[in-house]
Parts: structure tokens; C-alpha cells; sequence
């Protein structure tokens, strides 16, 4: 099946710092998701980017579908932003997303 | 508009057990799905409908069951509840689940002892 890797899995940040987030795909998509998980664990859809670029607020997100490589930006970071943020992709053929592993951010004031 | 809804928030159960984790949508969309995310890694999938009366086997549907008799409802069931089953189980939908943005509802935590 579709692989999914994120790198950092951790990052440190200072409030008020920007950050990049990577995904790495094995296989092409038909859908592309960006969630943040909070603390609490519920899951917050950020993006649905298949391909292109896509911006709110503070935080933008671009897809390369032909090299397979998703990006999240994270601007002006705050403390509320902490929480894991994991991408997930629809492997051509299948109706379900695989996530990968997350990326654990923690923003400190 | 509710959105996905899932009961209970929190259940604790006794290995042999069995039970039913509900979610519902009112979105009126086709697909829904389980997932389980174990500590530390991302969601797995379960199993997943793509319309009523049409339920197929995810990455790790062992010890699972599910049915979909009308659209609004996909309820899990465990049949023989195990230690290894103690997850936190999400419940998903979207309009058609080809290509479309999926939704989560809010988590059930298992534990099994």
C-alpha cells in the first residue's frame, strides 16, 4: 500500500516562529489532508489539497502531486498551535486515508 | 448540523466483553468509516461503508463488525474485547469518499482490561 512519511516528528518552537512540515508520498493521490490533532485529540481539518496551494490565516499548505510531496507552513506560531499535525492521503484505487506517523510540535511562550 | 457524533466519549471494559461504539452523520454523505489510533502513531483503518447495505475490511478489521443499514449510521462492534484493542476509535465520513474531504467526529477511548 501508499506509504506516508512526515519529518520533523518533533519540533520546538518559540512563540512567534515560523515552521515547514513536510509529507512524503510513495504513491499518487487522489486526496490530500492536513489535521492538527490538539491536545485533547480531536482532529481539525486543516486542508483538503490534493495538488496546488491553499492559504488561511497563518497557515498555508502546498501540494506537488508529480513529486509527491505535501508542505504545511506554519507562520507567527502560537501556543495554541501545539499539538501533533498529520497528513493523510487517498492512494489512487482506495477510498480510505492512511496517515502517517505526525509531526509533534510544541509551541513555548 | 451536527456533523459526526460518537458515544461514548469513554468506556472501560473487561477482556470477553463486547459492546457497540455509535456514530451517526447528518450530512447525508454515502461514505463513513473506523479508524483507531494507538498511542504515539497515526489512524488505522477498520472497516468502511461506502453507501448502506455495503461495508468493506480496512488495514485491521480483526475483531471487529460492522453493518450499515440506513446512511446516517455506521456502529462498531467488538465482538470479544482484548487487551489490544484498547484505542482511541475515530469515526469518519464524506460525501462520496473518492477524492473528498473526510470528517472526523470527536473519539471514543477504550480501555480493556
Amino acid at each position: 500500500g501508499i506509504q506516508v512519511e512526515q519529518s520533523p516528528p518533533d519540533l520546538i518552537l518559540q512563540e512567534g516562529a515560523n515552521s515547514t512540515l513536510r509529507c512524503n508520498f510513495s504513491d499518487s493521490v487522489n486526496n490530500l489532508q492536513w489535521f492538527h490533532q490538539n491536545p485533547w485529540g480531536q482532529l481539525i481539518n486543516l486542508f483538503y489539497i490534493p495538488s496546488g496551494t491553499k492559504q488561511n490565516g497563518r497557515l498555508s499548505a502546498t501540494t506537488v502531486a508529480t513529486e509527491r510531496y505535501s508542505l504545511l507552513y506554519i507562520s507567527s506560531s502560537q501556543t495554541t498551535d501545539s499539538g501533533v499535525y498529520f497528513c493523510a492521503v487517498e492512494g489512487r484505487g482506495r477510498r480510505a486515508l492512511t496517515f502517517g506517523s505526525g509531526t509533534r510540535l510544541q509551541v513555548q511562550p | 448540523n451536527a456533523g459526526v457524533t460518537q458515544t461514548p466519549k469513554f468506556q472501560v471494559l473487561k477482556t470477553g466483553q463486547s459492546m457497540t461504539l455509535q456514530c451517526a452523520q447528518d450530512m447525508n454523505h454515502e461514505y463513513m468509516s473506523w479508524y483507531r489510533q494507538d498511542p504515539g502513531m497515526g489512524l488505522r483503518l477498520i472497516h468502511y461503508s461506502v453507501g448502506a447495505g455495503i461495508t468493506d475490511q480496512g488495514e485491521v478489521p480483526n475483531g471487529y463488525n460492522v453493518s450499515r443499514s440506513t446512511t446516517e449510521d455506521f456502529p462498531l462492534r467488538l465482538l470479544s474485547a482484548a487487551p489490544s484493542q484498547t484505542s482511541v476509535y475515530f469515526c469518519a465520513s464524506s460525501p462520496f469518499g473518492g477524492a473528498d474531504e473526510q470528517y472526523f467526529g470527536p473519539g471514543t477511548r477504550l480501555t480493556v482490561t
